[in-house]
């Protein structure tokens, strides 16, 4: 049974630039979610998908924006990516919207220069 | 809103010493609390969960209770191993308002254990 994957594994931007992040849930999983891991701190929620739709988003700017497909993946999208946007990005996804054992995935890390 | 506060960290045990790692939290109504642990390079792993007051989650060695009177969940393995040198993270989900399905965590404790 596959767990979460996401790719890339590691990515290099430049300030500026545009990043897309993807994600598949556990199978049998509808739900995905997308946290912000910045060097030595825990991880920060920026949104849920469930269903297709935006559920719940955390303090984070427009410049992060996420899709869902029909078939439960998920991609996280950053727009004008600043030195700050440096973090690993980890999925979760969860058996349904407000279950909340969540399985990680390994994370994508990004470096913005 | 909810938060979770880790003591500071972080930790340098020997083999087969006691380990606690502190954890409490501020939270609304009745959250669900979680320990994750994250090894070197990988994503986070669920240790163990509690989903009401005064349940006791276990896994590999480790346990953590509930306690709503004191708003805390830490963290305790009887005798660690290299092994288990890892970040720890407690984390709450809260059913309540705009924390319904996502997580919450804390800093993140470093345990290094050495041989």
């Amino acid at each position: 049974d596959a767990g979460v994957t996401q790719s890339p594994t590691h990515l290099i931007k430049t300030r500026g630039q545009q990043v897309t992040l993807r994600c598949s849930p556990k199978s049998g999983h509808d739900t995905v979610s997308w946290y912000q891991q910045a060097l030595g701190q825990g991880p920060q929620f920026i949104f849920q998908y469930y269903e297709e739709e935006e559920r719940q988003r955390g303090n984070f700017p427009d410049r992060f924006s996420g899709h869902q497909f029909p078939n439960y993946s998920s991609e996280l999208n950053v727009n004008a990516l600043l030195l700050g946007d440096s973090a690993l990005y980890l999925c979760a996804s969860s058996l349904e919207w407000g279950v909340y054992e969540q399985f990680f995935g390994p994370g994508t890390r990004l470096t913005v220069l | 809103g909810d938060s979770v506060t880790q003591m500071e960290g972080p930790v340098t045990l020997s083999e087969e010493a006691f380990l606690t790692i502190n954890c409490t939290y501020t939270a609304t109504g009745y959250p669900s609390l979680f320990w994750y642990v994250q090894y070197p390079g990988e994503g986070l792993q669920l240790l163990l969960k509690a989903t009401k007051a005064d349940d006791k989650g276990s896994n590999k060695g480790f346990e953590a209770t509930y306690r709503k009177e004191t708003t805390s969940f830490h963290l305790e393995k009887g005798s660690v191993q290299v092994s288990d040198s890892a970040v720890y993270f407690c984390a709450l989900s809260n059913a309540g308002g705009t924390s319904y399905g996502k997580l919450t965590f804390g800093q993140g404790t470093i345990l290094t254990v050495h041989p």
